[in-house]
């Protein structure tokens, strides 16, 4: 099994381009979810879906939009690329019983300049 | 902001001696989690504590949690280089998992 399969590793934006980032999880997970990590924030909540069909905004959503488009795949969109979104983003996926635990993609290191 | 709170920020041992980390979270918790990363990868769990447990050992790690405190740590025993990472807690209040900043662990042979 692959696990959480993220693309691409990389890519560089310049202002004002848009961009799909895809990740797909072939582990029957429910709950999908969309995190970004800067230097000495950590990781951050950006988008999650819970199950297939909804997705709701976590801490920063703002400039993100999200598509679950099946329950395999979940793919985060930035419409309009800024400098502020500069970051390592990673996809992570779950079964969302209370006991469960994350699985997390390799990250897509994106530079917007 | 939802995020937990790691403490040291930064930890540096030598190889044998134990590793302890600090997670302060603000919100009440389904369980919490601590996850660890190496440089440029992706995150990888590590030990799942429940609400109503108050300690739980894996291999050489060992997590304790106080709810009343809102706070948990990690314990790593007989550290080896192969530690060596960035380690974080996630508490689960529901479907989300929030992370903490991270503790960086260098361990030196």
């Amino acid at each position: 099994n692959a696990g959480v399969t993220q693309t691409p590793k990389f890519q560089v934006l310049k202002t004002g381009q848009s961009m799909t980032l895809q990740c797909a999880q072939d582990m029957n997970h429910n709950s999908m979810y969309w995190y970004r990590q800067d230097p000495g924030m950590g990781l951050r909540l950006i988008y999650y879906s819970a199950s297939e069909g909804t997705t709701d905004k976590g801490e920063v959503p703002n400039g993100y939009n999200v598509s679950r488009l099946n329950k395999r795949e979940f793919s985060l969109r930035l419409e309009s690329a800024a400098p502020s979104q500069t970051s390592v983003y990673f996809c992570a996926s779950a079964y969302t019983r209370l006991d469960e635990k994350l699985f997390f993609g390799s990250g897509t290191q994106l530079s917007v300049l | 902001s939802q995020q937990g709170e790691e403490d040291p920020q930064a930890l540096s041992i030598q190889e044998g001696e134990n590793a302890t980390m600090n997670c302060s979270y603000k919100t009440s918790i389904n369980n919490l989690q601590w996850y660890r990363q190496n440089s440029g990868r992706g995150l990888v769990h590590l030990i799942l504590i429940r609400s109503n447990e108050r300690e739980k050992h894996s291999g050489r790690l060992r997590v304790t949690l106080d709810t009343s405190k809102k706070s948990s740590s990690l314990l790593i025993t007989a550290s080896r280089a192969a530690d060596t990472a960035s380690y974080f807690c996630a508490t689960v209040p529901g479907n989300q998992f929030y992370f903490g900043t991270g503790t960086s662990l260098t361990v030196i042979p």
